[in-house]
């Protein structure tokens, strides 16, 4: 099946510096990605959605200046979080979805990174 | 935007059938209905997805009202495994997006 690699899968990170997270989809081109973030004993909250070679479209409340997202290849997309504070401290997942297959396929998610900001 | 309704939580004796009930009585005639079941501090898990008739695969069953206003995702023999939160997603009611509702967590009973 197909395969979303996610990386790192935890990180912890002091307060005020930046932390990187990656999301390769490993077997199929992914011409959209999604982003959430879920704390503790809740569901998952959709942050963006990032389209290949284009600007990512975030959803009302979400910083962009802070969740910095980068799609430059059809396998990978980056989400940066900028001057981390504590209250970034959560579980973030990504999952792409099959070029030109538009939600008649499934989304495909990776394993989380856990982010501690201490 | 369609809506999505799943009870809070559920809980079933292992290795017995399980159903899963979503409302989704606003969904759209093109809209196809997506499930998903996330394990702790595991990102989420594709299960089954459909459009009108039901759908079978080596998982689960979907089972599609004939109105499509609700469904049913039915674990045929539940395990220890199956203990996660369960989504009902339908992606183009809510603007082509993948939006998470509360989702039923079950809970397996050895």
């Amino acid at each position: 099946g197909a395969v979303v690699s996610q990386h790192p899968s935890r990180v912890i990170c002091k307060s005020g510096t930046s932390v990187k997270i990656e999301c390769r989809s490993l077997d199929f081109q992914a011409t959209t990605m999604f982003w959430y973030r879920q704390f503790p004993k809740q569901s998952l909250m959709l942050m963006a959605t990032s389209n290949e070679g284009s600007k990512a479209t975030y959803e009302q409340g979400v910083e962009k200046d802070k969740f910095l997202i980068n799609h430059a290849s059809l396998t990978l997309s980056t989400l940066t979080v900028t001057s981390a504070h504590p209250e970034d401290s959560s579980f973030y997942i990504c999952s792409a979805l099959r070029q030109g297959r538009l939600f008649t396929s499934p989304l495909h998610f990776g394993n989380g990174t856990r982010l501690t900001v201490t | 935007d369609a809506k999505t309704t799943q009870p809070n939580s559920m809980e079933s004796n292992e290795e017995e059938p399980v159903h899963l009930p979503c409302n989704h009585s606003t969904i759209s005639g093109t809209d196809y209905i997506h499930w998903y079941r996330q394990l702790p501090s595991q990102g989420p898990e594709y299960v089954i997805h459909g459009l009108t008739s039901n759908v079978n695969n080596r998982m689960a069953s979907l089972a599609i009202a004939e109105d499509r206003k609700s469904s049913t995702l039915i674990l045929h023999r539940a395990t220890l495994r199956d203990a996660a939160v369960y989504y009902c997603i339908l992606p183009l009611s809510t603007g082509n997006q993948f939006y998470f509702g509360t989702g039923t967590s079950l809970t397996v009973i050895p």
